[in-house]
C-alpha cells in the first residue's frame, strides 16, 4: 500500500480567509514533504519534515504555515493568500528502498486551492 | 545548479510504438533517479526508479541510466492512448530532496 491521502480535494479561499491542508500516511514513512505545483510546471519543493521536525523550508512566505503533529500527518495552515498562491498543492511521504540509497516519494491526490 | 532537463514535448508516437523519452542530468553526485507519470489535473504517479546503470524493466516499461554520459530514458513499449502524460524524470543523492526537470508531455496517437 502506497496511499496518501489529502483533503480536501479543492478549496476556493479568500484573500482574508485562514484555511489548512491536511496529509496523512500510514505507511511508517517518516520523511513528509510540501510540494507546490503550477500548470505546466514541475511540483515546486516548499517544505520537508523528517522525523517529525522540520529540515528543509525553501524560502516560503510566512502566509504557509506547516505542521506536522504526528509521524502519519502533516498539515499546512494557509493565511491571507494571494492569488498568485493558486495551485495545486500536493503532499509526499517517502520510505528508503530496500536495496540502496535511493529515497523513494509518493505523491498524494493533491488539494487544487484558488484565492480570490 | 542542480538541474534536469527533459524535451518538454509534445512527443507524439502511434498506438503500438515504443515511446522513447529522454533525461539528461548535471549533478554527477546524483545517485538515483525516477520516472514520474502525471495525468493532466491529477499528481505525479511514481512508475520506474533506477540506480544501478544499464536498464531496468517493469512490464512494457524499461528505465535506462548512463552514468558516464548522465543520461536516462525511459522506453514505453507497446504504447496506449492511456499513456499519454507527461513523464517527469527526477533525481536525488541518497536523502536530499528530488530535483526534477520539466516534464516531457507524452502523446499516443490511435
Amino acid at each position: 500500500d502506497t496511499e496518501v491521502t489529502q483533503t480536501p480535494k479543492h478549496l476556493v479561499m479568500g484573500m482574508t480567509n485562514k484555511k489548512s491542508l491536511k496529509c496523512e500516511q500510514h505507511m511508517g514513512h517518516r520523511a513528509m514533504y510540501w510540494y507546490k505545483q503550477k500548470a505546466k510546471k514541475p511540483p515546486e519543493l516548499m517544505f520537508v519534515y523528517s522525523y517529525e521536525k522540520l529540515s528543509i523550508n525553501e524560502s516560503v512566505p510566512s502566509r504557509f504555515s506547516p505542521e506536522c503533529p504526528n509521524s502519519s500527518l502533516l498539515n499546512l495552515h494557509l493565511h491571507a493568500l494571494q492569488p498568485e498562491d493558486s495551485a495545486l498543492y500536493l503532499c509526499a511521504s517517502s520510505q528508503k528502498a530496500m536495496s540502496g540509497a535511493s529515497v523513494l516519494e509518493y505523491f498524494g491526490p493533491g488539494t487544487r486551492l484558488l484565492v480570490l | 545548479q542542480k538541474e534536469v532537463e527533459q524535451n518538454s514535448g509534445p512527443l507524439s508516437v502511434p498506438e503500438g510504438a515504443i515511446a522513447s523519452l529522454n533525461c539528461t542530468y548535471s549533478d554527477r553526485g546524483s545517485q538515483s533517479f525516477f520516472w514520474y507519470r502525471q495525468y493532466s489535473g491529477k499528481s505525479p504517479e511514481l512508475i520506474m526508479f533506477i540506480y544501478s546503470n544499464g536498464d531496468k524493466e517493469d512490464g512494457r516499461f524499461t528505465a535506462q541510466l548512463n552514468k558516464a554520459s548522465q543520461y536516462v530514458s525511459l522506453l514505453i513499449r507497446d504504447s496506449q492512448p492511456s499513456d499519454s502524460a507527461t513523464y517527469l524524470c527526477a533525481s536525488n543523492s541518497g536523502n536530499t530532496p528530488l530535483v526534477f526537470g520539466k516534464g516531457t508531455r507524452l502523446s499516443v496517437i490511435a
